[in-house]
């Protein structure tokens, strides 16, 4: 399968727990992005990569969140102290020049903290 | 926060007829796409319309945009029990990011 992979696909943790996850791209794009969509609602932005340059963030992404992509390939997304409200879905997409505007996105992993 | 908004929020055919769901944005836009979300596949990319565009076809879906009003509409004809899912609409307002809507859950009962 080339598409878009996310690992772990679910974590189960408990508050104030740290926890990474990661995301590996369909190989040639160049862009990443990460979203986090909570039940019954759309995906919101939270970061985008183009290669190993964190180009955007959003004002979801608190201080206890990082992403890198230190190679421009695969990306982590970590949270530190993890809050009952960080429980979610984070979703990740890649792009590429030739891909337009389209993002595929990976299955994503769903976060619980208890 | 989203800038989108579907309606209806939920929507239940028979299969076989069509469904169309609407969307509004707040914003000026580059382009529009709709994604499907259902539990097995994620979210998958369905249809672009660009700002200049005001209908496209792909298969048995049909989009229209009208940027006067901030709004475009998906139309699947013929609907079967696979199309069961969350379909969203996502503008890309110029920045990389997709801002999406809170959705529309279309239910196909055979």
């Amino acid at each position: 399968d080339t598409g878009v992979s996310q690992d772990p696909r679910h974590k189960i943790t408990k508050r104030g727990q740290n926890v990474t996850f990661r995301c590996d791209p369909i190989s040639e794009h160049n862009r990443l992005y990460w979203y986090r969509q909570t039940l019954g609602q759309g995906p919101e932005f939270l970061t985008y990569f183009q290669n190993e340059a964190q180009l955007e963030k959003s004002r979801l992404l608190s201080d206890r969140f990082s992403a890198e992509r230190p190679k421009g390939s695969f990306s982590t997304l970590e949270i530190q102290r993890t809050e009952q409200g960080d429980s979610a879905m984070y979703l990740c997409a890649s792009s590429s020049w030739t891909s337009g505007r389209e993002q595929f996105f990976g299955p994503g992993t769903r976060l619980t903290v208890l | 926060s989203q800038q989108g908004e579907e309606d209806p929020q939920a929507l239940s055919i028979q299969e076989g007829e069509n469904a169309t769901m609407n969307c509004s944005y707040k914003t000026s836009i580059n382009n529009l796409q709709w994604y499907r979300q259902n539990s097995g596949r994620g979210l998958v990319h369905l249809i672009l319309i660009r700002s200049n565009e005001r209908e496209k076809h792909s298969g048995r879906l049909r989009v229209t945009l009208d940027t006067s009003k901030k709004s475009s509409s998906l139309l699947i004809t013929a609907s079967r029990a696979a199309d069961t899912a969350s379909y969203f609409c996502a503008t890309f307002p110029g920045a990389q990011k997709l801002v999406f809507g809170q959705g529309t859950r279309l239910t196909i009962n055979p």
